[in-house]
């Protein structure tokens, strides 16, 4: 079975600081990854995902992710938060298959 | 516009009155599933289905029914609802199945059980 853990609820950064959120993974297969993002009443949105291609992984909003096997991680950053990434952010992991497991979630404060 | 959609958005019932959320994906998807979001608990999938006429269990599938008789629908049934099952349920559809494929979430229905 698999299982994601998400390090931190809550994460506040100032404007323009590097943004760092925490995702542990456990599969017994290689695995999918994925980071969603979820604004405040709205549904969740992809960021980026890992498929065995390349271990470091870009998406929307100038976010990236590094898959990283040896340590069963797959940490999200962004060099400079802005105001508009103040939002919830949730790692995700899926098998070969069609079961997905999400994490906890981490409520990202953006301080101006 | 590609979308999922989820009807109605906000339900307030009492317990043990049927209920049915609705959702539906006009992007000719294979792949839907129905999840509920807790505070601290994150999303946990509910159900899923790979294609029309077939349906499995997810991680929390006591209480829920689900039909997909058209490719589009996948209805969530909730026969005899209790206050646990007050929660916020996304429903979420993906081009096809294999785990890697990028999953597109409804806004979300927000159910209360008195």
């Amino acid at each position: 079975a698999q299982s994601v853990t998400q390090l931190g609820s809550h994460v506040s950064v100032s404007e323009g600081a590097l943004v760092l959120l925490r995702c542990n993974y456990s599969s017994s297969v290689p695995p999918y990854l994925f980071w969603y993002v979820q604004y405040p009443n709205q549904g969740l949105q992809l960021l980026l995902k890992y498929t065995s291609a390349a271990t470091l992984v870009k998406g929307i909003n100038g976010f990236e992710a590094e898959f990283k096997k040896s340590e069963t991680s797959f940490h999200l950053t962004k060099p400079s938060a802005h105001m508009r990434d103040a939002a919830e952010y949730f790692c995700a992991v899926s098998d070969q298959g069609n079961q997905f497991y999400f994490g906890t979630g981490t409520s990202l404060t953006v301080i101006p | 516009e590609a979308q999922v959609t989820q009807n109605p958005r906000y339900l307030i019932t009492v317990t043990g009155k049927k209920l049915t959320v609705t959702c539906s994906q006009n992007m000719n998807h294979e792949y839907m599933s129905w999840y509920r979001q807790d505070p601290g608990l994150g999303l946990r999938q509910i159900y899923y289905s790979m294609n029309v006429e077939v349906t499995d269990k997810g991680d929390v599938p006591e209480g829920y029914k689900v039909s997909r008789k058209e490719k589009r629908n996948f209805p969530l049934i909730l026969e005899s609802p209790s206050p646990n099952q007050t929660s916020l349920y996304f429903c979420a559809s993906s081009l096809s199945t294999g785990g890697y494929n990028e999953q597109f979430f409804g806004p979300g229905t927000r159910l209360t059980v008195l």
